[in-house]
This record gives structure tokens, sequence and C-alpha cells, in this order.
């Protein structure tokens, strides 16, 4: 079955850059999402690439995709504290109307 | 805004009694949508795939009969706890999409079960 990864800590100095790992097994993965929770609040989808795709960028968010290894990161830049959060990679075969295979979240700490 | 509309976003209840939850999709149709548990840190944990007009798909290892789902129409899907324990405690979050469109996702709804 399909398994996704990733570290359970990161702790950055505000305004540095974070980098949140993923690591995941399912070769049929077709989309890639990176998905932010905040404390006692449900899951924000920050922003997804779709498996041809080698990397996406929007705004400070950074996505690099290594297919070959199957993995996944997100480069957050000048990290703030409103960064802070869990962050979720997850993974599935299609777009829309598909369940979603979720990582072990990654907790962001920003020091300040 | 919010895409997705989860209802109550949380509820204490009595050990026996029943908790509905909601979820709403608020300006698209959503065929499908999926109940998910959390447990205090950690992932999440599909419950089951809520089916517009047909019965839900469950998940290995969920009860069916303790967690009734009903999607009734294309914009809500509701989730009962039916003879709620405090094991059922949890953080329970709705998703919902259209096709071609990734997966947005409800605030949450705490559950604490006295």
């Amino acid at each position: 079955g399909e398994d996704v990864e990733q570290s359970l800590f990161l702790s950055v100095r505000e305004g540095d850059s974070s980098v949140i790992n993923c690591t995941y097994t399912d070769s049929s993965s077709t989309y890639l999402y990176w998905y932010k929770q905040e404390p006692g609040a449900g899951l924000q989808l920050l922003t997804y690439i779709f498996s041809n795709m080698d990397m996406k960028q929007d705004q400070r968010l950074t996505v690099l995709l290594n297919k070959k290894d199957k993995h996944l990161s997100l480069r957050i830049a000048d990290t703030q504290t409103g960064d802070s959060a869990i962050y979720f990679c997850a993974e599935s075969p299609s777009f829309g109307n598909e369940k979603l295979t979720f990582g072990t979240g990654t907790r962001l700490t920003i020091i300040p | 805004g919010a895409v997705v509309s989860q209802h109550p976003s949380r509820v204490i209840c009595k050990s026996g009694t029943s908790v509905k939850i909601e979820c709403r999709s608020l300006d698209f149709q959503a065929t499908t949508m999926f109940w998910y548990r959390q447990f205090p840190k950690k992932s999440l944990m599909l419950m089951a795939t809520s089916n517009e007009g047909s019965k839900a798909t469950y998940e290995q290892g969920v009860e069916k009969d303790k967690f009734l789902i009903n999607h009734a129409s294309l914009t809500l899907s509701t989730l009962t706890v039916t003879s709620a324990h405090p094991e059922d405690s949890s953080f329970y979050i709705c998703s919902a999409g259209a096709l071609n469109s990734p997966l947005h996702f409800g605030n949450g709804t705490r559950l604490t079960v006295t």
C-alpha cells in the first residue's frame, strides 16, 4: 500500500528558509500536495504539483519533486512566526474526488 | 474564503448520546466527500468516503453502524457518531472536491465525550 513519510519536527530561525521533506512509495502517485494545519484547525491547501513537473513556485513557497527518488520538498522562504504549524504532504493518483494518503506531518517551530 | 464549511467546530456530549457533524461545500457541488479522524499529534486517518446518493465506503476497521454517513445532496454530507463513548473523542475533519480541482478541508470538529 501507499506510504508517505516525513520527519516529525523542524526548527528554523525567523527569516531563514525552511525546507520540509517528504518521501512516498506509491509509483502511481500523480498529484502531490502540501497542506498546512494550525492548532485546532482544519487543513489549508498550500500548493500542489503534478508528477510531470519538477518544480513549482508560488510566492514564498517552492515545491521540488524528484520523481525518480520519490522525494518531495517544500521550501518556505523568509520564514515568519505565522508559518508555525504542522505541514502535511499528501499524494493521490488523480485530481479531485480522490482520497488522499497523508504523511505523518512535520511540526515547524520558528525560533525568534 | 472557506470553500468547505464544517459544523459544529466543537461539541461536548455525554456518553451514550449521538452527535451529528455536518460538512458543506459552499460554492461547488461535491459528489464525493471524505471523513477523516485525527488523533492528538497524529496524521489524518481516512474513515470513509461519502458518495452522494449511495452508501458510504468505509475503510477497514471503521464501524459503519457506529459512524453513520449520509450524503443527501451534492453540497452536504453528515457524520453521526452513535452511542458515543469517551474513546470516540477526537478531531474529525471532512474534505470535499470537485472534478479537476484539489480537495479542500473543513475546519474540523473537536468531539469530547464525557
